[in-house]
């Protein structure tokens, strides 16, 4: 089992609320990921971060933003979720060398 | 469209048989990776194949790389019920540092 850990593991919750997803590593990795994924579906990756103070957007265009002020830590926050939001969103790290990365068990966001 | 095509999409056999997933990628690559996903849970990973590698194995898993062909394949030899899982090849092109593309993965179901 990985040492990443993402809270809640669900959330219903109603349009225009903001939401903060929760993603922490103990294993020191620099390098974390954001993922967005439908069920039965590929992983589309939407926030990416190389260390402290770093952060990119990736492939899929997502309105949430990400924040890296402490590197175990990699919030996920959308300021006012839309039911296109809902979806299973999954977090990653890798360390430096083999880029193997390790996941967290996701949280399924449903937005009514 | 992902870099990665797994097929087929959907695979089901019964115990004992024997497991195989094809993934076709269309840039190069420095490693290829494999990943499991159980439903609603986080990717583990399974195996990686550089570049220079034309063959690997790991327990019951044989995974193949060919790089003229862009393909790669993920055989499961005497699967087991607890096999039943998603599976995703993952392509490291070795440019944007880190970053995976992930395949559409295959479903599959192994019936005891």
């Amino acid at each position: 089992e990985a040492d990443i850990y993402q809270t809640p593991r669900y959330l219903v919750i109603g349009t225009g609320k903001k939401i903060t997803l929760e993603c922490s590593q103990t294993m020191g990795h620099d390098k974390m990921y954001w993922y967005q994924q439908d069920p039965g579906m590929e992983l589309h990756l939407i926030h990416y971060s190389y260390g402290v103070n770093s952060t990119e957007k990736g492939d899929l265009s997502s309105e949430s933003t990400v924040s890296r002020i402490r590197t175990e830590h990699f919030p996920l926050t959308l300021e006012s979720a839309r039911p296109s939001h809902t979806s299973q969103y999954l977090c990653a790290s890798s360390e430096d060398k083999r880029n193997t990365q390790y996941f967290g068990p996701g949280t399924r966001l449903t937005v009514l | 469209s992902q870099q990665g095509e797994e097929d087929p999409q959907a695979l089901s056999i019964q115990e004992g048989e024997n497991a195989t997933m094809n993934c076709s990628y269309k840039t190069s690559i420095n490693n290829l990776q494999w990943y499991r996903q159980n439903s609603g849970r986080g990717l583990v990973h399974l195996i990686l194949i550089r570049s220079n590698e034309r063959e690997k194995h790991s327990g019951r898993l044989r995974v193949t790389l060919d790089t003229s062909k862009k393909s790669s394949s993920l055989l499961i030899t005497a699967s087991r019920a607890a096999d039943t899982a998603s599976y995703f090849c993952a392509t490291d092109a070795g440019t944007s540092g880190s970053r995976l593309t992930f395949g559409e993965g295959t479903q599959l179901t192994v019936n005891p």
